[in-house]
Parts: structure tokens; sequence; C-alpha cells
């Protein structure tokens, strides 16, 4: 079966400008992390949603950062006014509920603020 | 989380079984072992877990020592895409929340197969 999937693999944008990430996680999960990782570093958990309750924001570095996700499958990441410091590979990862330890990850969208 | 220790690099012939050990002394009883390996420039990849039994699927087999103080990552015929960086993860299943469900790796081990 599919993957988690995301897009674009790699994006390249001008200091200040918006930027939008896109995960689409496996069918039937219900869970979806995102996270991020600079190079070199460890996983850095960013937002977590599971169902239809409200998200767990408490990963997001700054109010620049906003993450949502529509009918319970595909998640949107929003970095408004992109940082030099924002440069990382953006990670989806998704589970199914009551299995939070087993993570499927996606390929990751490489950003790199100019 | 159960600290967890394991070697920095190892090498490994294509062809040959990997064995990755990783030392969890400190384990509780409700902790499981979790592997995961994150290949350059993908995604971590979600391996195999177990409590206290042995356990095998189709990538790797995980055998745990009876006092479950340590445990061994076996990828039975290592090919060069087995190369990537092997993380352990010693933790209790976790509640569905984010913040307390998220992932840490530690600096897991470096796994070279060569030719």
């Amino acid at each position: 079966g599919a993957g988690v999937s995301q897009s674009p693999s790699n994006k390249v944008t001008e200091k200040g400008k918006d930027v939008e990430l896109r995960c689409d996680p496996i069918s039937g999960h219900t869970a979806l992390y995102w996270y991020r990782q600079s190079l070199g570093q460890g996983l850095e958990f960013l937002i977590y949603f599971q169902g239809n309750s409200a998200p767990d924001k408490s990963g997001l570095p700054s109010d620049r950062f906003s993450a949502e996700r529509t009918g319970g499958s595909v998640s949107t990441l929003t970095i408004q006014r992109t940082q030099q410091e924002d440069s990382a590979v953006y990670l989806c990862a998704s589970s199914l509920r009551g299995a939070p330890d087993t993570q499927y990850f996606g390929p990751g969208t490489r950003l790199t603020v100019l | 989380d159960a600290k967890t220790t394991q070697p920095t690099s190892m090498d490994c012939a294509e062809g040959r079984a990997a064995n990755l050990p990783c030392n969890h002394s400190t384990i509780s009883g409700n902790e499981y072992v979790y592997w995961y390996r994150q290949i350059h420039s993908q995604g971590p990849q979600y391996i195999i877990h177990g409590l206290k039994n042995n356990e095998t699927n189709e990538m790797a087999s995980l055998i745990i020592t009876e006092d479950r103080k340590s445990s061994t990552l076996i990828l039975p015929h290592a090919t060069l895409r087995d190369t990537a960086v092997y993380y352990c993860i010693v933790r209790v299943r976790r509640a569905d929340t984010g913040t307390a469900s998220k992932l840490t790796f530690g600096t897991g081990t470096r796994l070279q197969v060569t030719l």
C-alpha cells in the first residue's frame, strides 16, 4: 500500500516569503505528526493531530508556524515570513490510533531559505 | 525513556548478517524495545519492536535477552541499501497524545554495508 507522501520534495525560497508543505498520511491512520530535522541533528517535534481532536501545537517554534489537517487526512504546514533558521528537512509521520510508538514517516521536504 | 547505549558505528559485508546491539540495563518491566533506522536523505523508518519475546518480521529479527537488559537487531542478509543509522529506543507504550508520543532518537549506530 501507499506510504506517507510529502510535497514538494525540495523547496527553495527567499527570506520573508511564505511556504506551504503538504503531507498525505497512510489511509486509515488517524494520528499525524510534523517534525523537522536540521542537518546532522535529531528530530524536533512540531505538531500532532489525532482524529478530530484539537491539535497539540506545543512544539511549534514560533507563531510564524501553523498547520491544519482537513477532513482528518491531508495536512498542510505553513511557515510565514520564512527565516534562514527555518532551513531544515520537514518530516511528516502517521500512525494508527493507539499505536503512537510505530510511526511511519514520509520522505520529507527539504526547505532552504536563502 | 530508559537510557540506551549503542556502538557508534559498525561495518558489515553485503550478504552477511548484521547484528546491531543495544544495551538498556535500566529497562523497566513495561518498557518496549523499538528499532528505527534512517537512511541518508530519507525519513526515519520503523523496523520492529518487542517486549520480552523474540520478534521477526520481513525486515529483521529482534532478540531480547532473558533479563531484558540488552537486545540485538539482526538483518539476516544485509544489502548496500541497509546502510543507515539504526536507533534503539526503549519506552513504555505511549498514550495517543502529541507531546508524550513524539519520537526522540539518540545517536544510534551508523551501519555501513560494504561489497
